[in-house]
């Protein structure tokens, strides 16, 4: 699977957009970009997921550049639970033991007041 | 949908003894689930697959004979750390997936080995 590339951390002010980018410029044409986060003492969260296309659902949006070498993870109005570590994964969509994830050092979210 | 529960949440157990971790997908069949392991102020770091029916397959340097794990059913995997070490003191987290849906995660099982 591609390697990725995120910032170790970020402050964003509740209310406020907060925009995590990630690097993936050896991506494969198959393969999807994946994002994850883990608030303290949990499971990962599974985010949302795209191929090339800009995707949006209840959590975040997810924009994918044209040449597929980065995106950015929005969330639109980030709240103080949203405080996690934010991880960016691109991997193949397949079945069985292909379909592992393989987590980097991703990026510390710090929503503050 | 698509829930992953974990079991226990945390637990205690003394050098020498074996602990066993459940993890069941509630709502769908997972065919191939995962195992990870995270120590503090690190990433998760895959230890092992598995897939239901067959023997689980591990990642480099992780013992087979230490992490036992069985996957019996498409809806149950079982991790069980035996003879524990406080080494072994961990968060150790299962994933679940079914088809080529996305990887779900349970909450994580913390491990402490007096």
């Amino acid at each position: 699977d591609a390697k990725t590339t995120q910032p170790p951390s970020m402050d964003c002010a509740e209310g406020r957009a907060a925009n995590l980018p990630c690097n993936h410029s050896t991506i494969s044409g198959n393969e999807y970009v994946y994002w994850y986060r883990q608030i303290h003492s949990q499971g990962p969260q599974y985010i949302i997921h795209g191929l090339k296309n800009n995707e949006t659902n209840e959590m975040a949006s997810l924009i994918i550049t044209e040449d597929r070498k980065s995106s950015t993870l929005i969330l639109p109005h980030a709240t103080l639970r949203d405080t996690a570590v934010y991880y960016c994964i691109v991997r193949a969509t397949t079945t069985g033991t292909a379909s592992k994830l393989t987590f980097g050092t991703g990026t510390r979210l710090q929503v503050t007041l | 949908g698509a829930v992953v529960s974990q079991h226990p949440s945390w637990v205690i157990c003394k050098s020498g003894t074996s602990v066993k971790i459940e993890c069941r997908s509630l709502d769908f069949q997972a065919t191939t689930m995962f195992w990870y392991r995270q120590f503090p102020k690190q990433s998760l770091m895959l230890m092992a697959t598995s897939n239901e029916g067959s023997k689980a397959t591990y990642e480099q340097g992780v013992e087979k004979d230490k992490f036992l794990i069985n996957h019996a059913s498409l809806t149950l995997s079982t991790l069980t750390v035996t003879s524990a070490h406080p080494e072994d003191s961990s968060f150790y987290i299962c994933s679940a997936i079914t088809g080529r849906s996305p990887l779900h995660f349970g909450n994580g099982t913390r491990l402490t080995v007096t």
